[in-house]
This record gives C-alpha cells, sequence and structure tokens, in this order.
C-alpha cells in the first residue's frame, strides 16, 4: 500500500533562517507530487508541483523553492524565511493530476 | 486565474440538523472533488464528481455537481458530532493540479 511521509511535523524558526520541508511517498512510482500551503483557519494555497524529477511548476511568487531529487521524494526549502511564511505546510501525492490527492500529516511552521 | 469560492465560511448547527455547503467556480471543471479536515489533522478524500448534474451519495453525504460544471453542493442529513470539521471542494479547470475552495467549517451541537 501507499504511504507519504513528511517531516518536521512542528518547527519554530527565526525570520532569516533556512527551511527545509521533506516529503517522500512509498508504493507508488512517478507520482504526481504538491506543496500547499494553509494559513491559519484558511483555505490550501497550492504552491508547487511535480509532474516528475526536476519538474517543478511553481503558482505563486514567492521566497520558497521546491525540488524533486528523486521520484518520490519533494522538498520545500527557503533561504531566508519570512513572517508571512508562517503555516501549516501540506505534502500531496495523486496517481493523475485528475484524481485524489492524498496528503501528509503536514508540517506546522512558525515563524518568529 | 482560477478561483474557486465557498460559502458559508462556518455553520453551527445543534445535532440533527441538516447542513449544506456550496462551491462556485469562476471558470468550467473538468470534475470537482470533496475533502473533510478534522481539527488538527489533514485533508482526506470524499468523493470526486465528473458528470454534468451529478448527484452521489455516501450515507448521509449528498454531493451535486451542477449541470455547467461550474458549481456543486455537499448536503449532510442529519448532522452528527463525527462530522465537525472543515470540508473543502477543489476543482480541475485549466491547470494541472487542484484549486481548492476557501473551506466551510462545520460546528456540531450535542
Amino acid at each position: 500500500s501507499q504511504t507519504i511521509h513528511q517531516w518536521p511535523a512542528t518547527l519554530v524558526q527565526p525570520v532569516g533562517s533556512p527551511l527545509s520541508l521533506e516529503c517522500t511517498v512509498e508504493g507508488t512510482s512517478n507520482p504526481n507530487l504538491y506543496w500547499y500551503r494553509q494559513a491559519a483557519g484558511r483555505g490550501l494555497q497550492l504552491l508547487f508541483y511535480s509532474v516528475g524529477i526536476g519538474q517543478i511548476s511553481s503558482e505563486v511568487p514567492q521566497n520558497l523553492s521546491a525540488s524533486r531529487p528523486q521520484d518520490r521524494q519533494f522538498i520545500l526549502s527557503s533561504k531566508k524565511l519570512l513572517l508571512s511564511d508562517s503555516g501549516f505546510y501540506l505534502c500531496a501525492w495523486s496517481v493523475l493530476p485528475t484524481g485524489e490527492l492524498f496528503f501528509g500529516e503536514g508540517s506546522r511552521l512558525t515563524v518568529l | 486565474g482560477q478561483q474557486v469560492m465557498q460559502i458559508p465560511q462556518y455553520q453551527h448547527v445543534q445535532e440533527g440538523e441538516d447542513f449544506t455547503t456550496y462551491c462556485n467556480s469562476s471558470t468550467t471543471l473538468s470534475n470537482i472533488q470533496w475533502y473533510k479536515q478534522r481539527p488538527g489533522g489533514h485533508p482526506v478524500f470524499l468523493i470526486q464528481l465528473v458528470k454534468s448534474g451529478e448527484v452521489k451519495k455516501q450515507k448521509r453525504l449528498t454531493f451535486q455537481f451542477g449541470e455547467a460544471k461550474k458549481n456543486s453542493s455537499l448536503h449532510i442529513t442529519a448532522t452528527q458530532t463525527t462530522d465537525v470539521g472543515t470540508y473543502f471542494c477543489a476543482g480541475l479547470g485549466g491547470r494541472r493540479a487542484l484549486t481548492f475552495g476557501s473551506g466551510t467549517r462545520l460546528q456540531v451541537q450535542p
């Protein structure tokens, strides 16, 4: 069966520090991968999606970046965090772009 | 760009009352999906609708996709405390990734 792992679950970072969130999927090949962000009490904002290794589409201009170094690994990074980067970050995968999304447990980031 | 709106933002009901959330897209959708997010959790897929005018039921939940494929609704009959959470619609328009609505937070008073 397929599983998705996302870490760390919680982190508190100072403004200007770097960020790295990791997500891995097991039990499937060539998944579509996604990073969403959810501000407190708000909806899900699509940040990045990837249909294959090295293929990243960015949806929102920001100081975040994403990489897909391996087929089932998706990384969200920032060189310098802003206060506005605080939120709940969710990694997800799907078999097809049209199919259901399977979400990880999420990473709650607080930037102080 | 594509926008998906949901109303209401929040609804508080007494247990046993019905609940409906509505979803409207600025563009025609190829499909629409619904997700439920429990407090502190991650979204979990409920259902996908593809056909114009489609209606699907899951026990006390009824999902509809509009004839023009630009709107959808989720209706819960006789709510229970286990229905508490935020319900999101998500649509696939011209992009290759889902656009989520803002969500409707449901609180059920026992």
